[in-house]
Protein backbone atom coordinates (compact mmCIF):
# COMPACT_ATOMS: atom_id res chain seq x y z
CA UNK A 1 0.00 0.00 0.00
CA UNK A 2 1.16 3.68 -0.35
CA UNK A 3 3.29 5.16 2.40
CA UNK A 4 2.68 8.32 4.26
CA UNK A 5 5.05 9.52 6.62
CA UNK A 6 4.67 11.50 9.41
CA UNK A 7 7.52 13.27 11.84
CA UNK A 8 7.84 13.78 14.94
CA UNK A 9 6.52 10.62 16.28
CA UNK A 10 6.88 12.45 19.52
CA UNK A 11 7.50 16.12 20.90
CA UNK A 12 7.80 17.39 23.88
CA UNK A 13 7.67 20.88 24.08
CA UNK A 14 6.87 24.20 26.87
CA UNK A 15 3.74 26.34 26.85
CA UNK A 16 4.12 29.20 24.57
CA UNK A 17 6.46 27.63 21.59
CA UNK A 18 5.59 26.60 18.60
CA UNK A 19 5.50 22.94 17.01
CA UNK A 20 5.69 22.49 13.20
CA UNK A 21 4.74 18.42 12.31
CA UNK A 22 5.26 17.24 9.09
CA UNK A 23 3.25 14.89 6.90
CA UNK A 24 4.74 13.41 3.05
CA UNK A 25 3.16 10.81 1.16
CA UNK A 26 5.95 9.03 -0.01
CA UNK A 27 4.97 7.14 -3.04
CA UNK A 28 1.98 8.77 -4.89
CA UNK A 29 0.52 12.34 -5.03
CA UNK A 30 -1.76 13.26 -2.52
CA UNK A 31 -4.30 15.94 -3.93
CA UNK A 32 -6.19 15.84 -0.67
CA UNK A 33 -4.40 15.68 2.64
CA UNK A 34 -6.59 15.49 6.63
CA UNK A 35 -5.41 15.80 9.91
CA UNK A 36 -7.11 14.16 12.63
CA UNK A 37 -6.59 14.80 16.79
CA UNK A 38 -7.08 12.06 19.11
CA UNK A 39 -7.37 11.53 22.59
CA UNK A 40 -6.45 8.32 24.52
CA UNK A 41 -8.95 6.05 23.88
CA UNK A 42 -11.24 7.77 21.43
CA UNK A 43 -11.80 7.89 17.67
CA UNK A 44 -10.10 10.12 15.25
CA UNK A 45 -11.62 13.69 15.19
CA UNK A 46 -11.41 15.27 11.50
CA UNK A 47 -9.43 18.61 12.23
CA UNK A 48 -8.82 20.22 8.90
CA UNK A 49 -8.88 19.04 4.93
CA UNK A 50 -5.90 20.80 2.79
CA UNK A 51 -5.86 20.75 -1.09
CA UNK A 52 -2.79 21.17 -2.33
CA UNK A 53 -2.05 25.10 -3.15
CA UNK A 54 -5.39 26.04 -1.53
CA UNK A 55 -6.90 27.41 1.96
CA UNK A 56 -7.29 24.24 3.83
CA UNK A 57 -10.91 24.00 5.52
CA UNK A 58 -11.22 23.61 8.95
CA UNK A 59 -13.90 21.92 10.95
CA UNK A 60 -16.43 23.39 13.34
CA UNK A 61 -14.74 24.62 16.51
CA UNK A 62 -11.15 24.15 15.36
CA UNK A 63 -9.14 27.42 15.35
CA UNK A 64 -7.46 28.04 12.31
CA UNK A 65 -4.90 30.89 13.51
CA UNK A 66 -3.83 27.81 16.00
CA UNK A 67 -3.54 24.96 13.51
CA UNK A 68 -1.60 26.11 11.16
CA UNK A 69 -1.97 24.13 7.61
CA UNK A 70 -0.06 24.83 4.77
CA UNK A 71 -0.33 22.10 2.04
CA UNK A 72 2.61 23.43 -0.30
CA UNK A 73 3.18 20.46 -2.79
CA UNK A 74 1.06 17.00 -3.30
CA UNK A 75 3.87 15.26 -1.71
CA UNK A 76 4.10 17.63 1.55
CA UNK A 77 1.32 19.04 4.27
CA UNK A 78 2.33 20.61 7.50
CA UNK A 79 0.38 21.56 10.63
CA UNK A 80 1.50 24.07 13.16
CA UNK A 81 0.63 24.34 16.70
CA UNK A 82 0.94 27.78 17.37
CA UNK A 83 1.61 29.01 20.65
CA UNK A 84 1.17 25.62 22.53
CA UNK A 85 -0.73 25.07 25.34
CA UNK A 86 -1.22 21.80 27.66
CA UNK A 87 -4.79 21.62 26.43
CA UNK A 88 -2.86 21.32 23.60
CA UNK A 89 -1.47 17.64 23.87
CA UNK A 90 -2.96 15.56 22.15
CA UNK A 91 -2.02 12.57 19.65
CA UNK A 92 -1.93 13.91 16.55
CA UNK A 93 -2.28 11.87 12.31
CA UNK A 94 -1.87 12.94 8.82
CA UNK A 95 -3.86 11.45 6.43
CA UNK A 96 -3.65 11.30 2.21
CA UNK A 97 -5.85 10.65 -0.41
CA UNK A 98 -4.64 10.56 -4.36
CA UNK A 99 -4.23 9.17 -7.22
CA UNK A 100 -1.07 7.21 -8.69
CA UNK A 101 -1.08 5.94 -12.29
CA UNK A 102 -4.82 6.37 -12.66
CA UNK A 103 -5.52 4.31 -9.89
CA UNK A 104 -7.43 5.33 -7.29
CA UNK A 105 -5.50 5.32 -4.16
CA UNK A 106 -7.61 4.99 -0.68
CA UNK A 107 -6.99 7.04 2.54
CA UNK A 108 -3.54 6.32 4.26
CA UNK A 109 -2.21 7.43 7.26
CA UNK A 110 0.96 8.45 9.07
CA UNK A 111 1.84 6.74 12.37
CA UNK A 112 0.79 10.07 13.99
CA UNK A 113 2.95 12.34 16.48
CA UNK A 114 2.44 12.42 20.44
CA UNK A 115 2.46 16.03 21.35
CA UNK A 116 2.99 16.92 25.11
CA UNK A 117 2.88 20.40 26.16
CA UNK A 118 4.24 21.11 29.76
CA UNK B 1 -17.58 16.14 15.68
CA UNK B 2 -19.60 14.32 13.75
CA UNK B 3 -19.01 10.02 14.41
CA UNK B 4 -20.41 7.14 13.01
CA UNK B 5 -22.23 4.75 15.30
CA UNK B 6 -19.87 1.45 16.00
CA UNK B 7 -20.48 -1.52 17.56
CA UNK B 8 -20.34 -2.98 19.95
CA UNK B 9 -17.79 -0.89 21.73
CA UNK B 10 -15.76 -3.87 22.98
CA UNK B 11 -15.29 -7.49 23.09
CA UNK B 12 -13.52 -10.23 24.62
CA UNK B 13 -13.21 -13.60 22.13
CA UNK B 14 -11.70 -16.82 22.43
CA UNK B 15 -8.91 -17.66 20.32
CA UNK B 16 -10.69 -19.08 17.44
CA UNK B 17 -13.87 -17.91 17.45
CA UNK B 18 -15.24 -15.21 14.88
CA UNK B 19 -15.66 -11.45 15.34
CA UNK B 20 -18.77 -9.55 13.76
CA UNK B 21 -18.51 -5.37 14.44
CA UNK B 22 -20.74 -2.84 12.35
CA UNK B 23 -20.92 0.86 11.87
CA UNK B 24 -24.59 2.52 10.84
CA UNK B 25 -25.51 6.34 10.15
CA UNK B 26 -28.22 8.31 9.12
CA UNK B 27 -25.67 9.84 6.41
CA UNK B 28 -25.31 8.42 3.43
CA UNK B 29 -21.43 7.24 2.40
CA UNK B 30 -19.98 6.47 -1.22
CA UNK B 31 -16.80 5.05 0.50
CA UNK B 32 -16.65 2.78 3.82
CA UNK B 33 -12.92 2.17 4.72
CA UNK B 34 -11.87 -0.43 7.90
CA UNK B 35 -8.87 0.32 9.33
CA UNK B 36 -6.78 -1.29 12.95
CA UNK B 37 -5.05 0.90 15.31
CA UNK B 38 -2.40 -0.57 17.75
CA UNK B 39 -1.36 1.96 20.51
CA UNK B 40 0.97 4.94 19.66
CA UNK B 41 0.10 4.17 16.02
CA UNK B 42 -1.22 5.44 13.11
CA UNK B 43 -4.69 3.56 11.58
CA UNK B 44 -3.72 0.79 9.27
CA UNK B 45 -6.17 -0.03 6.53
CA UNK B 46 -7.48 -3.53 6.10
CA UNK B 47 -10.19 -3.28 3.80
CA UNK B 48 -11.69 -0.55 1.40
CA UNK B 49 -15.49 -0.60 0.10
CA UNK B 50 -16.90 1.43 -2.72
CA UNK B 51 -19.81 0.43 -4.05
CA UNK B 52 -23.39 -0.36 -2.27
CA UNK B 53 -23.65 -4.56 -1.39
CA UNK B 54 -19.99 -4.65 -2.08
CA UNK B 55 -18.30 -7.79 -0.40
CA UNK B 56 -14.35 -7.87 -0.03
CA UNK B 57 -12.20 -10.43 1.31
CA UNK B 58 -8.86 -9.70 2.96
CA UNK B 59 -7.83 -12.73 4.37
CA UNK B 60 -9.54 -13.90 7.20
CA UNK B 61 -11.50 -10.06 7.36
CA UNK B 62 -14.45 -9.86 5.39
CA UNK B 63 -16.59 -6.44 4.52
CA UNK B 64 -19.77 -4.93 2.93
CA UNK B 65 -20.99 -1.92 1.85
CA UNK B 66 -24.48 -1.90 3.03
CA UNK B 67 -27.12 -1.59 0.29
CA UNK B 68 -28.39 1.41 1.82
CA UNK B 69 -25.09 3.23 1.66
CA UNK B 70 -25.46 3.81 5.47
CA UNK B 71 -23.66 0.56 7.33
CA UNK B 72 -21.06 -1.51 6.84
CA UNK B 73 -20.33 -4.71 8.77
CA UNK B 74 -16.53 -5.94 9.01
CA UNK B 75 -16.08 -10.18 9.99
CA UNK B 76 -12.80 -11.78 11.42
CA UNK B 77 -13.09 -15.41 11.07
CA UNK B 78 -10.74 -18.11 13.31
CA UNK B 79 -9.16 -14.80 15.61
CA UNK B 80 -5.58 -15.47 17.01
CA UNK B 81 -4.26 -12.98 19.48
CA UNK B 82 -2.27 -10.70 17.30
CA UNK B 83 -5.58 -9.34 15.97
CA UNK B 84 -5.99 -7.78 19.20
CA UNK B 85 -6.08 -3.69 18.82
CA UNK B 86 -8.99 -1.51 17.97
CA UNK B 87 -11.29 -1.15 14.90
CA UNK B 88 -12.24 1.75 13.08
CA UNK B 89 -14.60 1.85 10.08
CA UNK B 90 -14.67 5.44 8.30
CA UNK B 91 -16.89 6.83 5.61
CA UNK B 92 -16.82 9.57 3.16
CA UNK B 93 -19.16 11.45 2.86
CA UNK B 94 -21.38 11.55 -0.46
CA UNK B 95 -20.69 14.98 -2.10
CA UNK B 96 -17.29 15.92 0.16
CA UNK B 97 -13.84 14.73 0.56
CA UNK B 98 -14.49 14.41 4.33
CA UNK B 99 -13.72 10.96 5.72
CA UNK B 100 -15.45 10.30 9.21
CA UNK B 101 -14.80 7.94 11.87
CA UNK B 102 -16.72 5.30 13.70
CA UNK B 103 -16.50 5.63 17.65
CA UNK B 104 -14.17 2.18 17.43
CA UNK B 105 -14.20 -1.70 18.53
CA UNK B 106 -12.11 -2.53 21.14
CA UNK B 107 -10.80 -6.39 20.56
CA UNK B 108 -9.34 -8.12 23.13
CA UNK B 109 -8.41 -12.24 21.94
CA UNK B 110 -8.07 -14.59 24.52
CA UNK B 111 -5.64 -17.15 24.05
Amino acid sequence: GAVVSQHPSRVICKSGTSVKIECRSLDFQATTMFWYRQFPKQSLMLMATSNEGSKATYEQGVEKDKFLINHASLTLSTLTVTSAHPEDSSFYICSAEGQAGGKREKLFFGSGTQLSVL
Amino acid sequence: GQQLNQSPQSMFIQEGEDVSMNCTSSSIFNTWLWYKQDPGEGPVLLIALYKAGELTSNGRLTAQFGITRKDSFLNISASIPSDVGIYFCAGQLTGTYKYIFGTGTRLKVLA
